[in-house]
């Protein structure tokens, strides 16, 4: 079945414990990307990746770093976490080009205490 | 730069009745626009999208869209509610910082009324 996945789908964690949270996907996509979901904000864009070694930083990358070492897997590394990192996480994909459909991993829930 | 407005933080309507789900977009260049869907504890789901080509769209689950240039419109309809509609909606639009970039608008929460 042609999927994101993400692990783990819940943490819990406190302030300045390193944490990464995977995410892989099996339909051999080019792009990737993270977002964060936040009540009244709607998803912002944290990092992205258009292939192998290429990222860049979205809108919101701050205390957030992330690498792509190999095509179907995007993990996303808080050095530090801290309370206001405290949100739902979301991984995407898509095949490279304009317009194309992106697809959602389930996501994951971060509490940062 | 780019932008999706979606003015209705809920909507409620009764199970039966036609549904709109209301986006108003201001992009430089081409509009790409999408809709997405997502249920509780669920990850987004497509539903559709406009790249070109016929102003309505016909997506998933009986839902369509019409882009309209002049009111810089991409509203969410479908003719007849069902109580499994309720779901959290999200517009977006290709962002400026990459061809697969989408910017998301703050999203729309769907209630159906049985």
């Amino acid at each position: 079945e042609a999927q994101v996945t993400q692990n783990p789908r819940y943490l819990i964690t406190v302030t300045g414990k390193k944490l990464t949270v995977t995410c892989s996907q099996n339909m051999n996509h080019e792009y990737m990307s993270w977002y964060r979901q936040d009540p009244g904000l709607g998803l912002r864009q944290i990092y992205y990746s258009m292939n192998v070694e290429v990222t860049d930083k979205g809108d919101v990358p701050e205390g957030y770093k992330v690498s792509r070492k190999e095509k179907r897997n995007f993990p996303l590394i808080l050095e530090s976490p801290s309370p206001n990192q405290t949100s739902l996480y979301f991984c995407a994909s898509s095949p490279q080009g304009t317009g194309k459909t992106q697809y959602f991993g389930p996501g994951t829930r971060l509490l940062v205490l | 730069a780019q932008s999706v407005a979606q003015p209705e933080d809920q909507v409620n309507v009764a199970e039966g009745n036609p549904l709109t789900v209301k986006c108003t977009y201001s992009v430089s260049g081409n509009p790409y626009l999408f809709w997405y869907v997502q249920y509780p504890n669920r990850g987004l789901q497509f539903l559709l999208k406009y790249i070109t080509g016929d102003n309505l769209v016909k997506g998933s689950y009986g839902f369509e869209a019409e882009f309209n240039k002049s009111q810089t419109s991409f509203h969410l309809k479908k003719p007849s509610a069902l109580v499994s509609d309720s779901a959290l909606y999200f517009c977006a639009v290709r962002d400026k910082n990459g061809a697969n970039n989408l910017f998301f608008g703050t999203g729309t929460r769907l209630t159906v009324i049985p």
